[in-house]
């Protein structure tokens, strides 16, 4: 099965800062990668994801980069705000998820405590 | 519009009780997903339920851990004699069917408290 580890554990910036947040992923054959920004006391919240057929994706403030061959996958946020500190979470898929099928059975890092200090 | 709702918001029961944890997805998804999620920990898949299919039960941990989807909307998830192991918060989430909506919506979750 995939296998998803994800670094740093914390990660504090003074506001305006960039933050970048890495995850490495075992199955090569997966081709969709979320990103989830959980909230104290609320579920995770998608806020940015990438397909294997590009290798980078902006909204924003937000960016991820993708890297098949190295098999990992990078959440960067250019001048953060104290809002975004939260815990992110990124994801994989198992190799049999199709892209436009439901079947996402995701396999989730152990999250980032992002900190932003005003 | 609503989004997935789960209730109780918070459970605390005794060791060796059965407990039922209720997710409301949102209208419309046919996929619907359990996790779970230990304090300072990431999500763990439990089991996976998309339509009329036979759910993926791959990730539960036990027998104790049961679910049910009715009528393909609303699911329950029990977990039978609760050991104290079993204190966590388990969110649910739903997903659209429709070709391309990957996204995954998720509860608030339900913290479950074993004493």
């Amino acid at each position: 099965g995939e296998n998803v580890e994800q670094h740093p554990s914390t990660l504090s910036v003074q506001e305006g800062d960039s933050a970048v947040i890495k995850c490495t992923y075992s199955d090569s054959a997966s081709n969709y990668f979320p990103w989830y920004k959980q909230e104290l006391g609320k579920g995770p919240q998608l806020i940015i994801d990438i397909r294997s057929n590009v290798g980078e994706k902006k909204d924003q403030r937000i960016a991820v980069t993708l890297n098949k061959t190295a098999k990992h996958f990078s959440l960067h946020i250019t001048e953060t705000q104290p809002e975004d500190s939260a815990v992110y979470f990124c994801a994989a898929p198992p190799s049999s998820y199709a892209g436009g099928t439901s079947y996402g059975k995701l396999t989730f890092g152990q999250g980032t405590i992002l900190t932003v200090h005003p | 519009g609503a989004g997935v709702s789960q209730s109780p918001s918070n459970k605390v029961t005794e060791k060796g009780k059965d407990v039922e944890l209720r997710c409301d997805p949102i209208s419309g998804h046919t996929a619907l997903y359990w996790y779970r999620q230990s304090l300072g920990q990431g999500l763990e898949f439990l089991i996976y339920f998309q339509g009329n299919s036979a759910p993926d039960k791959s990730g539960l941990p036990s027998d104790r851990f049961s679910a049910e989807r009715t009528g393909g909307s609303v699911s329950t998830l029990t977990i039978q004699r609760t050991q104290q192991e079993d204190s966590a918060v388990y969110l649910c989430a739903s997903s659209s069917s429709l070709a391309g909506a990957v996204e995954q919506f998720f509860g608030p979750g339900t913290r479950l408290t074993v004493l």
